[in-house]
């Protein structure tokens, strides 16, 4: 089936850039999401991705796909505290609703 | 305000006895889904609907059923709840089957 796959953890200091890297399989993807969870709280859409795109740039984050490689990055400038949190990286199955996530990687950032 | 509202947040039972966590969005979606997140495995689709009376299985549905009556509710029951079951489940919308909506999760423990 289809499997979406991403390190458990990462640590970086205060103002310092993250990157969170997710690799997937399904070759027909149409959007890739990433999604924020803070502790204790539900699931936060960060920003997406269209499949026929290669960056996207909002604000302090910014979105890599590489269709060949079936990578997609979010890198996060500027790291603040208060960006620790667990990120998921998700793909859509189909349009019927169903997302695959990854097992989601906790950022940790150290002042 | 547009939200997907879950209650209970949190539930504290016992093996066997049934339970049923409702789910409700004001979006006026077709799609609904049920997740749960366990460590380490990110989240797993549970079932989802696409429409009133249509539901499908999603990759862990075993000792999980749900129904979609009405557009805006989803319950998800757990008939004889068993303590494997211990998770965090969230409910999602969706209007066009891809960009989801989360609800702020319910923490179920089963002893």
């Amino acid at each position: 089936g289809e499997d979406v796959e991403q390190s458990l953890f990462l640590s970086v200091r205060e103002g310092d850039s993250s990157v969170i890297n997710c690799t997937y399989t399904d070759s027909s993807s149409t959007y890739l999401y990433w999604y924020k969870q803070e502790p204790g709280a539900g699931l936060q859409l960060l920003t997406y991705i269209f499949s026929n795109m290669d960056m996207k740039q909002d604000q302090r984050l910014t979105v890599l796909l590489n269709k060949k490689d079936k990578h997609l990055s979010l890198r996060i400038a500027d790291t603040q505290t208060g960006d620790s949190a667990i990120y998921f990286c998700a793909d859509t199955y189909n349009q019927g609703g169903k997302l695959i996530f990854g097992q989601g990687t906790e950022l940790s950032v150290k002042p | 305000e547009a939200q997907v509202t879950q209650n209970p947040r949190y539930l504290i039972t016992v093996t066997g006895k049934k339970l049923t966590v409702t789910c409700s969005q004001n979006m006026n979606h077709e799609y609904m889904s049920w997740y749960r997140q366990d460590p380490g495995l990110g989240l797993r689709q549970i079932y989802y609907s696409m429409n009133v009376e249509v539901t499908d299985k999603g990759d862990v549905p075993e000792g999980y059923k749900v129904s979609r009556k009405e557009k805006r509710n989803f319950p998800l029951i757990l008939e004889s709840p068993s303590p494997n079951q211990t998770s965090l489940y969230f409910c999602a919308s969706s209007g066009d089957g891809y960009e989801q909506y989360f609800g702020p999760g319910t923490r179920l423990t089963v002893t």
